[in-house]
């Protein structure tokens, strides 16, 4: 099993540009979930999905939007990027919020 | 109000020593979660418990539910513990499933040789 992945690795972006993070499981997980990770903060939750077909919005969910049309893959897409969108992600996957965690590798963003 | 609250946020120990990590969180969870990120940033489930404790090689959780609080043990310390550890909580919905999970801003541990 690959468990958790995530692509890009790294990404670059211009202010104003769109672009979305890829985020796959393999586990037959049906909740998953995007967290953002900012210096002195600690995870916080920016959309969930506890299955194919729904979604919901975390904590910090503004100039961010999700879809799930299977089980394995939930991507998000930064609509028109900002520099305070400069973060690392984390895309994370489980059978639900009360049992282990599996975390994807990160994608570091910078919004020039 | 931080739902979950962890100390030390710093912390440097001399490798062999006895390491405590702290959590406290302030309403009824389901389960607490104790995470390790490595200076590589990918982070890595240590333990999930509702209650008592639970052992892993020479990491240690223990949890009070009446009063709120949780700790990591590390014995024998050694410089590849050195990590940032992080608590999380899930917490009840009225229904009485899982809530997603609210992060404590994690304790960053270094082991020196």
């Amino acid at each position: 099993n690959a468990g958790v992945t995530q692509t890009p690795k790294f990404q670059v972006l211009k202010t104003g540009q769109s672009m979305t993070l890829q985020c796959a499981q393999d586990m037959n997980h049906e909740y998953m979930s995007w967290y953002r990770q900012d210096p002195g903060m600690g995870l916080r939750l920016i959309h969930y999905s506890v299955g194919a077909g729904i979604t919901d919005q975390g904590e910090v969910p503004n100039g961010y939007n999700v879809s799930r049309s299977t089980t394995e893959d939930f991507p998000l897409r930064l609509l028109s990027a900002a520099p305070s969108q400069t973060s690392v992600y984390f895309c994370a996957s489980s059978y639900d919020p009360g049992n282990e965690q599996y975390f994807g590798p990160g994608t570091r963003l910078t919004v020039t | 109000k931080n739902e979950v609250e962890q100390s030390p946020q710093n912390l440097t120990a001399q490798e062999g020593e006895f390491i405590t990590i702290n959590c406290s969180y302030s309403v009824g969870i389901s389960a607490l979660h104790w995470l390790q990120q490595h200076p590589g940033g990918g982070i890595v489930s240590l333990f999930m418990l509702s209650s008592g404790k639970k052992k892993h090689g020479r990491l240690i959780a223990t949890i009070n539910i009446q009063e709120k609080h949780s700790s990591l043990h590390i014995t024998a310390s050694h410089p590849r513990d050195s990590a940032v550890y992080i608590c999380a909580v899930s917490l009840y919905f009225f229904s009485g499933s899982a809530r997603q999970l609210t992060f404590g801003s994690g304790t960053q541990l270094t082991v020196l040789p």
